[in-house]
Formats: C-alpha cells, structure tokens, sequence
C-alpha cells in the first residue's frame, strides 16, 4: 500500500492564480481530512469527508473548496490565491474516524 | 469548539533523562488523545494515543496519562534518545464525532548529547 499521496510536493502561486492540491490513499478509508500547518504552528482542519459525495467544513475553509466522487480521492482547490493562503497542505485519512494516517504534505508559496 | 494548550512549547533535555509535555483541552466531549511526532520537513507519524476510558498507556519508552476531571493529559518519554529530537504535536476529539482533530501547537524536544 502506497497510503496516502500528494501532489504536488511544492508549489509557487501567483496571488489570484488558482490550483488544485491532489489527495489518494489506497486504504479504503471513509473518513478523510485537509489540514493546514503554518510554521511553528499545529494543524488547522480546512474540509473534512465522511465518505463519497459528503463534505463538511472545518475550523478554516474560507478560500479553499473540496469535492469527493470517490473513495480514494479528495481533492482541494485553491481559487484566487492570496499570500495568507502560504502553508504546508496535509491530506490524511483515516479508518473510523479517530487515527488519522498523513500524506507527505504540499508546500504552497503564494508571491 | 475545542481549543487544546500544549507546554512548553520547546523543551531541551540531556540524553537518557525523560522528558514530560502537558496538554490541555476544553470540550468535555472529547475522548479521543493522540501524540503525534513530526520531524522536520515530515509529516506527522502518530506515536501513542489514549481514549478516555483508560488513565494511562504505555508502548515502550512512551507513556501518554489522562486525567479526564482536570482535562489535560501528557506524553512521558524515558532514556531519551537523539532521535527522539522533533517537535511532538497532541490533539484531541470527539470520537463519536466526524470533525478532525484539534491540535496543540507543538514542542520542539532538543534532545542535548
């Protein structure tokens, strides 16, 4: 089992520029999460995922939008990206919804 | 909302002494305690988590303690170890709910030979 995937790995943005953080995990998990950790910082919830075709807000979803046709993927989009949206982006997933598994995280820089 | 509190927010010990971090959280809800352990440029790797129907766990040189009365629980790491240099994150939630969890904002655990 690869786990959980992201791509891609680093990206610069040019402030009002739009682009999607792609998320896959091969687990067969339900439950499925967008983070985001700014430096020296915890992780934030951006959207969450209870399974295909359910979405739910978390603690900072202003700016970003999610979608979830299938189990396997949760993509994040970005549109008219503004520098405050400058963060590392965690996808995780998880089982039951209490342990979470994390992808290797999106390095995002918006000049 | 939930709102967890991690101390201290960087902790420097000798190798082979322990090293103790202390989080509260405010919704008596939750019952749902990981620790996770990121290394830099990593994700985070969950290390030990605890569920509020038990006081203690322990795998090891790890120990996590919850005291659900006073709301706070801590991670214990003994015969520290260089590569046990990271920053270490707690979160909580509530398990029956379908929200993600809410982090601390982490210890830097500098690990001194």
């Amino acid at each position: 089992n690869a786990g959980v995937t992201q791509t891609p790995k680093f990206r610069i943005l040019k402030i009002g520029q739009s682009m999607t953080l792609q998320c896959t995990q091969d687990m067969n998990h339900n439950y499925m999460y967008w983070y985001r950790q700014d430096p020296g910082m915890g992780l934030k919830l951006i959207y969450y995922s209870v399974g295909a075709g359910i979405t739910d807000k978390g603690e900072v979803p202003n700016g970003y939008n999610v979608s979830r046709s299938t189990t396997e993927d949760f993509p994040l989009r970005l549109e008219l990206a503004a520098p405050s949206q400058t963060s590392v982006y965690f996808c995780a997933s998880s089982p039951r919804g209490d342990t979470q598994y994390f992808g290797p995280g999106t390095r995002l820089t918006v000049l | 909302g939930e709102n967890v509190e991690q101390h201290p927010s960087t902790l420097s010990v000798q190798e082979g002494d322990s090293a103790v971090i202390k989080c509260t959280y405010s919704d008596s809800a939750s019952n749902y305690f990981p620790w996770y352990k990121q290394e830099l440029g990593k994700r985070p790797q969950l290390i030990i988590d605890i569920r509020s129907n038990v006081g203690e766990k322990k795998d090891q040189r790890i120990a996590v303690t919850l005291n659900k009365t006073a709301k706070h629980f801590s991670l214990h790491i003994t015969e520290t170890q260089p590569e046990d240099s990271a920053v270490y994150f707690c979160a909580a939630r509530r398990e029956w709910g379908a929200d993600g969890l809410t982090f601390g904002k982490g210890t830097h655990l500098i690990i001194q030979p």
